[in-house]
């Protein structure tokens, strides 16, 4: 079974300043995908980003990218230009690509923005 | 956003008692799920199907059912609730059209489940 660690609990940041929020998996597949998913405090699940593993590039939307790296299996989100609507929790999510199109989920991070 | 609504969007119940959570789509996916979420554990999966009458049990399937009897339902049921089944509930869908395998997973926005 795979898992997903997420290892910062909270996180903080400045107003426009940079932040990356750390994930690590566990897995013995060698095709899979990775999102990250936004919550902010209206407990809506907001997809911000997806990875396929099989693409050695780094995804990129807008202010967030991803340092994605296979054999340290690791899944870093990077927000740019941070706003204070990015205040949320984030959650890390690995997707196999056999049975069910099942996430595990990270056990989140709630990043704070401070003006 | 995907059309996904859960019924009800909160519920305080007695512990022993049965309850049932909807989840109803609008977008004709194939896939559904339900998940829980609770502090440091993120959201953990309970059930899902991959079409009608066909489902399949999650990490986290002890004392709970589901049942899909038309491709945009996608119920749960507490046979007999206990207080740590005391969580919030979510709802998601996905298709899995051939050669997209990369679709994300859309969600509801949770149900607030409270067991005394």
């Amino acid at each position: 079974a795979q898992t997903v660690t997420q290892s910062q609990p909270e996180m903080s940041v400045q107003e426009a300043e940079t932040v990356t929020l750390s994930c690590t998996y566990d897995t013995s597949e060698s095709d899979y995908y990775l999102f990250w998913y936004k919550q902010p405090p209206s407990r809506q699940m907001i997809l911000v980003i997806r990875q396929e593993a099989y693409k050695q590039q780094n995804a990129t939307e807008n202010r967030f990218s991803v340092n994605f790296q296979k054999a340290a299996k690791s899944f870093s989100l990077k927000i740019s230009d941070s706003q204070l609507g990015d205040a949320a929790m984030y959650f890390c999510a690995y997707r196999s690509i056999n049975a069910g199109n099942m996430l595990t989920f990270g056990g989140g991070t709630r990043l704070m923005v401070k003006p | 956003d995907a059309g996904i609504t859960q019924s009800p969007r909160h519920k305080v119940t007695e512990t022993g008692t049965p309850v049932t959570l909807r989840c109803h789509q609008t977008e004709n996916h194939r896939y559904m799920y339900w998940y829980r979420q609770d502090p440091g554990h993120g959201l953990r999966l309970i059930h899902y199907s991959y079409g009608v009458k066909d489902t399949d049990k999650g990490e986290v399937s002890d004392g709970y059912s589901v049942s899909r009897s038309k491709t945009e339902d996608f119920l749960l049921t507490l046979e007999s609730a206990t207080s740590s089944q005391t969580s919030v509930y979510f709802c998601a869908i996905s298709e899995y059209p051939g050669g997209m395998r990369n679709q994300p997973q859309h969600f509801g926005d949770g149900t607030r489940l409270s067991i005394l």
